[in-house]
């Protein structure tokens, strides 16, 4: 059974750009959240897709945007980086909705912004 | 503001004694509760999760909810070194946001 899958896995990029990451959720899973988690702090909740609707945001700018595909696999875009965005990036699947119950997290995706 | 506060540590616990995590949070209509390890450049893993006031065990994991109080406990029995991560409660508040505390670092010495 694959669990959560996430890529790339370490990614640089320059500020101003704009970024694409990728999540698979686990197998019988169709909630996708996606987390910011700076060095030392906990994960801060960016937003949650179900049903391929964005149901529950976090306080993140309009910068970061996400899509929810109809196998359940989710992108998340953030535009405009600046160097705040770096931070290791988390996604998280769950069942149903509201999705917070037992969420499994992927690897994660460490974003470097220079 | 809702927030879900633990100490930062970090917790020096010697190998084979009992380790306790706390974690107070400030929504009184919160629902879930649940604690994930995370072990240093790893992604957040879920151990026990708790619905219901009193504890809940598995394993040598231990979860204490006290509602009344506001505050929900992790109790590690015979501690082991491959214990020593950071441990992070997380709250589904009375919005189902999901708000997490920053984490408590563990030391397991042997």
């Amino acid at each position: 059974d694959a669990g959560v899958t996430q890529s790339p896995t370490h990614l640089i990029k320059t500020r101003g750009q704009q970024v694409t990451l990728r999540c698979s959720p686990k197998s019988g899973h169709d909630t996708v959240s996606w987390y910011q988690q700076a060095l030392g702090q906990g994960p801060q909740f960016i937003f949650q897709y179900y049903e391929e609707e964005e149901r529950q945001r976090g306080n993140f700018p309009d910068r970061f945007s996400g899509h929810q595909f109809p196998n359940y696999s989710s992108e998340l875009n953030v535009n405009a980086l600046l160097l705040g965005d770096s931070a290791l990036y988390l996604c998280a699947s769950s069942q149903g909705h509201p999705g917070f119950g037992e969420q499994y997290f992927g690897p994660g995706t460490r974003l470097t912004v220079t | 503001q809702k927030e879900v506060e633990q100490n930062s540590g970090p917790l020096s616990v010697p190998e084979g004694a009992i380790a306790s995590l706390n974690c107070t949070y400030s929504d009184r209509g919160s629902q879930s509760f649940f604690w994930y390890r995370q072990y240093s450049g790893k992604s957040p893993e879920l151990i026990m999760f708790i619905y219901s006031n009193g504890d809940k065990e598995d394993g040598r994991f231990t979860a204490q909810l006290n509602k009344a109080s506001q505050y929900v406990s992790l109790l590690i029995r015979d501690s082991q070194p491959s214990d020593s991560a950071t441990y992070l409660c997380a709250v589904s508040d009375s919005n189902y946001q999901l708000i997490w505390g920053a984490g408590t670092k563990l030391i397991i010495k042997p």
